[in-house]
């Protein structure tokens, strides 16, 4: 079966750091992505991380473990702005250019 | 450079109904996705199109939902009978025909309410 799982909901102090963890259990896996979704709003690619280690991309950074199943989202220097559920999902073989398997998000509450 | 459009923004139907929903891909894009995203759920693969073919529909339910991308036109998504079970976002998205598997570039979604 495939499975994802990642916190519900984090808060976070403006200017911190925050790291969001996500777990998967997946046949075939094949890569896995970050997405950010404001409330109401389209969901926006992050990152992409298809071998073991940290992608970095400004205050964002992504990390994997395809022997643990494990992945991170970790933002840094946070904003106001960073308040938003931040999706993650996976890729498999057998699963077709786009199917991707989401978990059910983290929202993020940065405060001031 | 326009994003992935979809319309309408929201929709109500009444049981028994139809809705339609449409997507019209980023520019340059061939490829198109829907998603649905119910309430306090993730965001859960449907179809899979490109011009005038499906390519996957292993998330579709098996009765009532078509999806088509004809060669002119946006990408429609159908939905026969609306039952309130059917009250969700739907995502469409798209992505050239090369490059990141699963770098989508989502629109910002159709909220169906069925009362």
């Amino acid at each position: 079966g495939q499975n994802i799982d990642q916190p519900t909901e984090m808060t976070a102090t403006e200017g911190a750091i925050v790291q969001i963890n996500c777990t998967y259990q997946t046949s075939g896996f094949n890569g896995l992505f970050w997405y950010q979704q404001h409330a109401g709003e389209a969901p926006t690619f992050l990152s992409y991380n298809v071998l073991d280690g940290l992608e970095e991309k400004g205050r964002f950074s992504s990390f994997l473990s395809r022997s643990k199943g494990y992945s991170y989202l970790l933002l840094k220097e946070l904003q106001m702005k960073d308040s938003a559920s931040y999706l993650c999902a996976v890729s498999y073989y057998g699963g077709s250019q786009g199917n991707l398997i989401f978990g059910k998000g983290t929202k993020l509450s940065v405060k001031p | 450079n326009a994003g992935v459009m979809q319309n309408p923004r929201h929709l109500v139907r009444r049981r028994g109904q139809e809705a339609r929903l449409r997507c019209s891909p980023m520019k340059g894009h061939s490829h198109v996705y829907w998603y649905r995203q119910l309430p306090e759920e993730g965001l859960k693969f449907m179809v899979y199109l490109q011009k005038e073919n499906i390519i996957d529909e292993s998330g579709m339910p098996k009765e009532r939902f078509s999806a088509e991308f004809p060669k002119e036109g946006p990408s429609i998504l159908r939905i026969q009978q609306v039952v309130r079970g059917d009250s969700a976002a739907y995502f469409c998205a798209s992505s050239p025909g090369q490059g990141k598997a699963g770098e989508l570039f989502f629109g910002e979604g159709s909220r169906l309410t069925v009362l």
